[in-house]
């Protein structure tokens, strides 16, 4: 099974900070990548598909790149409601594994 | 308006089990793949199985091969999990999910609240 190395896994920023979270495939998912937020308490939501790809209503403060095996999720100016979990997705092939999370936390 | 509504948690014995339901509405159910994922408690996200619009594939996560059965009713917009030989380790919110497509290779854009599964004697 390809597997999904998200990092890191916990990071502390400030409101206003550019943050960048990395997720690597073992093996080349083109770009069947995906990426979740996830409130405290909440269902994760669907933030980027097909590893660039803005979901609709979604800030344009998120953006993802990458494609083969290594992609990032970048937040160009951290809000204080963007305080939650981020994990990474690869829908390539079964399983449709998640990466292991990233929590960002308030500095 | 898109909702996916899950049902049927609850507190199981090991070795018991369980049939999970999710209810679609405000979309064409039998046009969207759907999965299920599952977050244990403190844990990441694990997806645990998928089934295509027309419930002719269905795909399941090696560890729950063989015990959990997913599959839908297109008639009733109705997804289903049918979880047998529970072990405490399958303890989890359990989260119905709409792919933005026929088939599962695709993201995940509509997420019920989960239902709460409790294995535990």
């Amino acid at each position: 099974d390809i597997q999904m190395t998200q990092s890191p896994s916990s990071l502390s920023a400030s409101v206003g900070d550019r943050v960048n979270i990395t997720c690597r495939a073992s093996q080349s998912i083109s770009n069947y990548l995906n990426w979740y937020q996830q409130r405290p308490g909440k269902a994760p939501e669907l933030l980027i598909y097909s590893a660039s790809n803005l979901q609709s209503g979604v800030p344009s403060r998120f953006s993802g790149g990458g494609s083969g095996t290594d992609f990032t999720l970048t937040i160009s100016s951290l809000q204080p409601e963007d305080f939650a979990t981020y994990y990474c997705q690869k829908t390539y092939n079964i399983p449709l594994t998640f990466g292991g999370g990233t929590k960002v936390e308030i500095k | 308006e898109v909702q996916l509504l899950e049902s049927g948690g609850g507190l199981v014995q090991p070795g018991g089990s369980l049939r999970l339901s999710c209810t679609a509405s405000g979309f064409t159910f039998r046009t969207y793949a759907m999965s299920w994922v599952r977050q244990a408690p403190g844990k990441g996200l694990e997806w645990v199985s998928g089934i295509f619009g027309s419930g002719g594939s269905t795909f399941h996560a090696d560890s729950m091969k063989g015990r959990f059965t997913i599959s839908r009713d297109n008639s009733k917009n109705t997804l289903y999990l049918q979880m047998n030989s529970l072990r405490a380790e399958d303890t989890a919110v359990y989260y119905c999910a709409r792919h933005t497509q026929q088939i599962v290779y695709y993201a995940m854009d509509v997420w019920g609240q989960g239902t709460s599964v409790t294995v535990s004697s």
